[in-house]
């Protein structure tokens, strides 16, 4: 069964930084490409980040690029956002999710909240 | 801002059919996947590719395609089918995902 479980989200002041994590199991991680997808609050799904198997491409939504970085361990079956200068319009439940094209994700996590707010 | 357009709000009478609509230039070239989303859950893939449906999801969805107009349609709509539904492109410009549609099951 796959399994995505995300971790890491909170309460941060503008500005400030945040590392999220996603664990994977139930498939091998180090096949597929994988996806970093934000909902804010009574708003539709925004697609943040996608990165390849290897790690050899890397994508950004606008509005995010400069101050996110998507990273994966394969060895540990783990995908990463780190979250930088962030922004109250950046509030969000972000989930991780696995791709089946490169911005096209099939199964998702839970979702773990940010909340941007001084 | 979504490059794929969705109805904000769509409903259908219990046991009727309703078919929810996505437009964008992408879908010239790609299918459409959809999502099914319900009250603080993570969004179920329910239709990919061609019209594909993952294991689990019943056969009352199916999806459809014409020009830059992506369909899915919920044949004989049950109470646990209200939620809402997005629908995905690959390489669509700006976000992949539209906007959504609210469906009411009356």
């Amino acid at each position: 069964e796959v399994q995505l479980v995300e971790s890491g989200g909170g309460l941060v002041k503008p500005g400030g930084s945040l590392r999220l994590s996603c664990a994977a199991s139930g498939f091998t991680f180090s096949s597929y490409s994988m996806n970093w997808v934000r909902q804010a609050p009574g708003k539709g799904l925004e697609w943040v980040s996608s990165i390849s198997s290897s790690s050899s491409y890397i994508y950004y939504a606008d509005s995010v690029k400069g101050r996110f970085t998507i990273s994966r361990d394969n060895a540990k079956n783990s995908l990463y956002l780190q979250m930088n200068s962030l922004r109250a319009e950046d509030t969000a439940v972000y989930y991780c999710a696995r791709a089946v094209t490169v911005t096209t994700p099939d199964y998702w996590g839970q979702g773990t909240l940010v909340t941007v707010s001084s | 801002s979504s490059e794929l357009t969705q109805d904000p709000a769509v409903s259908v009478a219990l046991g009727q059919t309703v078919r929810i609509t996505c437009q964008g230039d992408s879908l010239r070239s790609y299918y459409a996947s959809w999502y099914q989303q319900k009250p603080g859950q993570a969004p179920v893939l329910v239709i990919y590719g061609k019209n594909n449906r993952p294991s689990g999801i019943p056969d009352r969805f199916s999806g459809s395609s014409s020009g830059n107009t992506a369909s899915l349609t919920i044949t004989g709509a049950q109470a646990e089918d209200e939620a809402d539904y997005y629908c995905n492109s690959r390489d669509s410009s700006g976000n992949p995902f539209g906007g959504g549609t609210k469906l009411t099951v009356l």
